[in-house]
C-alpha cells in the first residue's frame, strides 16, 4: 500500500529565507511522486513530479524537490520565499492501473513579510 | 484554452436531498477522478473512472454515486445516505499511458448544509 507523510502541518518563514517543506512515502513499487499547490477556494495546480530521470526535479515558480531513495523522501525546496508563495502545499504518490493519487495532510505555509 | 470545468463553485443540500455536482473536461482524457477535501486531511478518493461506462470505487464510496456516459463528463451525486457531506470537492483528469502523467484538477465546488 502506498502512504504519503507531511511533517509539519504549518510552515512560516520570513520572506526571502529557504522554504523547505518534507514529505515521506511509503511504496513497495518505484514510486511517481507529485507535489501540488492549492490557493484558498481553488484546485491544485502541479509543481513538479518525480519521473526518475533525474533526482534533483525542478518545478514552476523555482521550487525544486531532491528524489531520496534510502530516505524515502521527496522534499519541497525555494532557496527564497516570495509573499505570493503562501498556499497549501501536497505531496502525493500515484498507484495502481488507474493512476490514483494518495495525498499527504498537507503543509499550509505562511510567508511573514 | 483546455482544462476542467466544476460546476456550481457552491452548493447547499437540505436534509434529505440528493444534490449532483458537474464536472466537465476537454482535455480529452481518458480517466477521472472524484476527491474530496475536508480541512486537515488532504484528499481523499471517492471515484474514478478509466473509460466510458466504466467506474470504481475509491476509498470513501459510500454515500456518493457517480456515471460517466460521456469522455468528457463525470458527474458526482452526494446522496442523502452521506450524513457528512460538508466539503470541497475536487474532480481531476488525466491521459492514459505512463503512471507519471499527473492529475489535472478543477477548482472544486463547496458544499454546504442548509
Amino acid at each position: 500500500a502506498q502512504s504519503v507523510t507531511q511533517l509539519g502541518s504549518h510552515v512560516s518563514v520570513s520572506e526571502g529565507a529557504l522554504v523547505l517543506l518534507r514529505c515521506n512515502y511509503s511504496s513497495s513499487v518505484p514510486p511517481y511522486l507529485f507535489w501540488y499547490v492549492q490557493y484558498p477556494n481553488q484546485g491544485l495546480q502541479l509543481l513538479l513530479k518525480y519521473t526518475s530521470a533525474a533526482t534533483l526535479v525542478k518545478g514552476i515558480n523555482g521550487f525544486e524537490a531532491e528524489f531520496k531513495k534510502s530516505e524515502t523522501s521527496f522534499h519541497l525546496t525555494k532557496p527564497s520565499a516570495h509573499m505570493s508563495d503562501a498556499a497549501e502545499y501536497f505531496c502525493a504518490v500515484s498507484y495502481g492501473s488507474a493512476r490514483q493519487l494518495t495525498f499527504g495532510s498537507g503543509t499550509q505555509l505562511t510567508v511573514l513579510p | 484554452d483546455g482544462g476542467i470545468t466544476q460546476s456550481p463553485k457552491y452548493l447547499f443540500r437540505k436534509e434529505g436531498q440528493n444534490v449532483t455536482l458537474s464536472c466537465e473536461q476537454n482535455l480529452n482524457h481518458d480517466a477521472m477522478y472524484w476527491y474530496r477535501q475536508d480541512p486537515g486531511q488532504g484528499l481523499r478518493l471517492i471515484y474514478y473512472s478509466q473509460i466510458v461506462n466504466d467506474f470504481q470505487k475509491g476509498d470513501i464510496a459510500e454515500g456518493y454515486s457517480v456515471s460517466r456516459e460521456k469522455k468528457e463528463s463525470f458527474p458526482l451525486t452526494v446522496t442523502s445516505a452521506q450524513k457528512n457531506p460538508t466539503a470541497f470537492y475536487l474532480c481531476a483528469s488525466t491521459s492514459g499511458g505512463w503512471q507519471n502523467q499527473p492529475q489535472h484538477f478543477g477548482d472544486g465546488t463547496r458544499l454546504s448544509i442548509l
